[in-house]
């Protein structure tokens, strides 16, 4: 059984498409968070969210709490944005992941 | 410069002999992690610390144990390795507990068990 549940599992896009990355979850939860896992296996934070919206440069992350659902976009889709977005959870204080989206953005 | 590392970076052991993973970071965090990676599975939480001598299981802690007698270092013991241990292996650090911050991780220790 998964928590977290993310889709597309895989997504190509050409440069400068606009991204939508989808995550849900099953119970209630006190935050979520998005990760970029770069090609060399490096793990990034990007956002954590309890409510609302996030947004950093070109990424902008949205939760929505009663539909226990969360988006992570990407505007502007750069070469450099390939990479794996993984949804994590929290319960409690500990942490369930999705099983990543793999991007790949082609110039 | 504010890190999380973690050593060996790779490892290829055989079936029952001990290893330690060490992972240590430099920002005073209290809360740490160890993480397996694995395809089709994603990342699972093994262990987790709240502060300097309180551990706690994640998802996955069988064949684990882990030990947090400074702030700084969190070390993975695998006590008799076995193949299905094999995985790609990260620590990471917070400042505070979930779920008011966000985490550091580790560059990552593939682990290969033969």
């Amino acid at each position: 059984k998964n928590e977290v549940e993310q889709s597309p599992q895989n997504l190509t896009a050409q440069e400068g498409e606009f991204i939508t990355i989808n995550c849900s979850y099953s119970v209630g939860i006190s935050a979520l968070h998005w990760l970029q896992q770069h090609p060399g296996g490096g793990i990034v934070s990007l956002f954590m969210l309890s409510s609302g919206k996030k947004k950093h440069g070109r990424l902008i992350a949205t939760i929505n709490i009663q539909e226990k659902h969360s988006s992570l976009h990407i505007t502007a889709s750069h070469p450099r944005d390939s990479a794996v977005y993984i949804c994590a959870v929290n319960l409690g204080n500990q942490f369930y992941f999705g099983t990543g989206t793999s991007l790949t953005v082609i110039p | 410069e504010a890190q999380v590392t973690q050593n060996p970076r790779y490892l290829i052991t055989v079936t029952g002999k001990k290893l330690t993973v060490t992972c240590s970071q430099n920002m005073n965090h209290e809360y740490m992690s160890w993480y397996r990676q694995d395809p089709g599975l994603g990342l699972r939480q093994i262990y987790y610390s709240m502060n300097v001598e309180v551990t706690d299981k994640g998802d996955v802690p069988e064949g684990y144990k882990v030990s947090r007698k400074e702030k700084r270092n969190f070390p993975l013991i695998l006590e008799s390795p076995s193949p299905n241990q094999t995985s790609l292996y990260f620590c990471a650090s917070s400042l505070y507990p979930p779920p008011t911050d966000t985490q550091y991780f580790g560059p990552g220790t593939r682990l290969t068990v033969l």
